[in-house]
């Protein structure tokens, strides 16, 4: 069965230093692979996704992401964290089932940040 | 552009009672779902729709109804609630194909069940 694990639950980083949250799917083809972000109390937020193409993907707010086929993982990188990153960050990967194209989720990795 | 509004943003049920979680987008969005959010298991799919008049089941759809007779509008419907209904529940739409593929959520209704 298709999956994604996010393997990190919790994550604390001190501001200025760099981070990265790991995502790994299982899934038979290449699937559209995407991270969003939720702040606390509010939805959720795309920050990159990737469908094709260059296997690193820029996103907004600085943060980054690779897609490593042989490692089946879409980790997400950014090289130097603000007070602001603090959020859950959920991996998600964009499955083709019976024509709809439909999202499963991570259990979410939340980022905490030290002044 | 309002993206994908859902409405109420909080609300308390009674064991057994009925409600319609509402949802509209502005985005001409084809596809359009509900998923719930419940601690450590991230956010599973309750149902789906393809277009207007097109629904389908997700992964957790049992209790929950939907419909959707227009392409800006997606409600949800809890037949009869449970306390294992008790969650944030979230919209979402998103372009049908091509490089704007990508759900755009709404901001969750919280839903408490007692």
């Amino acid at each position: 069965a298709q999956s994604v694990t996010q393997p990190d639950i919790h994550i604390t980083v001190s501001e200025g230093a760099s981070l990265e949250l790991r995502c790994n799917y299982s899934y038979g083809a290449t699937p559209y692979l995407f991270w969003y972000v939720q702040s606390p109390g509010q939805g959720l937020q795309l920050l990159l996704k990737y469908f094709s193409g260059d296997t690193l993907v820029q996103g907004i707010k600085g943060f980054e992401a690779e897609f490593k086929r042989s490692q089946s993982s879409f980790n997400l990188r950014k090289p130097s964290v603000h007070w602001s990153d603090a959020a859950e960050y959920f991996c998600a990967v964009g499955l083709l089932s019976g024509g709809y194209n439909k999202l499963i989720f991570g259990a979410g990795t939340r980022l905490a940040v030290h002044p | 552009n309002a993206g994908v509004t859902q409405t109420p943003k909080f609300q308390v049920l009674k064991t057994g009672q009925s409600m319609t979680l509402q949802c509209a987008q502005d985005m001409n969005h084809e596809y359009m779902s509900w998923y719930r959010q419940d601690p450590g298991m991230g956010l599973r799919l309750i149902h789906y729709s393809v277009g207007a008049g097109i629904t389908d089941q997700g992964e957790v759809p049992n209790g929950y109804n939907v419909s959707r007779s227009t392409t800006e509008d997606f409600p949800l419907r809890l037949l009869s609630a449970a306390p294992s209904q008790t969650s944030v529940y979230f919209c979402a739409s998103s372009p049908r194909q091509g490089k704007n593929y990508g759900y755009t959520f709404g901001s969750g209704t919280r839903l408490t069940v007692v």
